[in-house]
């Protein structure tokens, strides 16, 4: 079974800091994609990043990136300078291969609260 | 133009009542999907419709009948609802459920509460 794991409910980080986001995630598929996503308080499902489980190069979508350690199984989100808009949940995710394919399951999301 | 959209936005019944979420798509994607958002904001999959064929239905409780008209649409009729079906209901859609490179897009939700 594939599961997805956010260890930091909530984080606080000051305005213009760097901010690491963490997942590890757990799968027996080869062939897999790593998605973020953003639900600010207004409740859409915003996506951010994704990186697939062949791609050598960290995926990269302006101020956020992907840090994708294959051997352990992370794919952690840095935003970097981050900004008042970026407070907002958190999600990590993930879309295998065969029956794993047809669903993206999701982590339990982290709360990021940026202070001015 | 709005990619995924549903309606309602909100929705408030009484225990009981029959209800329905719509949702379609304008991004020509095949395959479509139903979450459910609970109060701890825990999303979980609950049914996959790929060109109007069910491929998941993850342990849902039979009071939940998803039916998708044709490949844009992809409704949720939910009768006899319960207290604890209050959630946000989120419609997405994604370009080939086979491919496991593909992000899904999401609706912005529907917030049902049940009283």
């Amino acid at each position: 079974a594939q599961k997805i794991t956010q260890t930091q409910p909530g984080m606080f980080v000051q305005e213009k800091e760097a901010v690491t986001l963490d997942c590890t995630y757990d799968t027996s598929d080869q062939s897999y994609g790593l998605f973020w996503y953003k639900q600010p308080s207004s409740g859409e499902m915003i996506f951010l990043i994704y990186q697939g489980s062949y791609d050598e190069q960290n995926a990269t979508e302006g101020r956020y990136s992907l840090n994708f350690q294959k051997a352990r199984k992370s794919a952690n989100l840095v935003i970097s300078a981050s900004q008042l808009g970026d407070s907002a949940m958190y999600f990590c995710a993930m879309r295998g291969t065969y029956s794993s394919a047809s669903k993206i399951i999701f982590g339990s999301g982290t709360r990021l609260s940026i202070r001015p | 133009d709005t990619a995924v959209s549903q309606t309602p936005k909100y929705l408030v019944t009484q225990m009981g009542n029959d209800k329905s979420i719509k949702c379609e798509q304008n991004l020509g994607h095949d395959t479509m999907y139903w979450y459910k958002q609970d109060s701890k904001k825990f999303l979980k999959i609950m049914f996959s419709y790929n060109n109007k064929e069910l491929i998941i239905n993850e342990t849902v409780p039979n009071r939940f009948s998803p039916k998708s008209p044709d490949k844009a649409h992809l409704n949720l009729h939910i009768n006899s609802l319960e207290l604890g079906d209050s959630a946000v209901y989120f419609c997405a859609s994604s370009q080939d459920f086979s491919r496991w490179g593909t992000e899904a897009f999401f609706g912005q939700g529907t917030r049902l509460t049940v009283v």
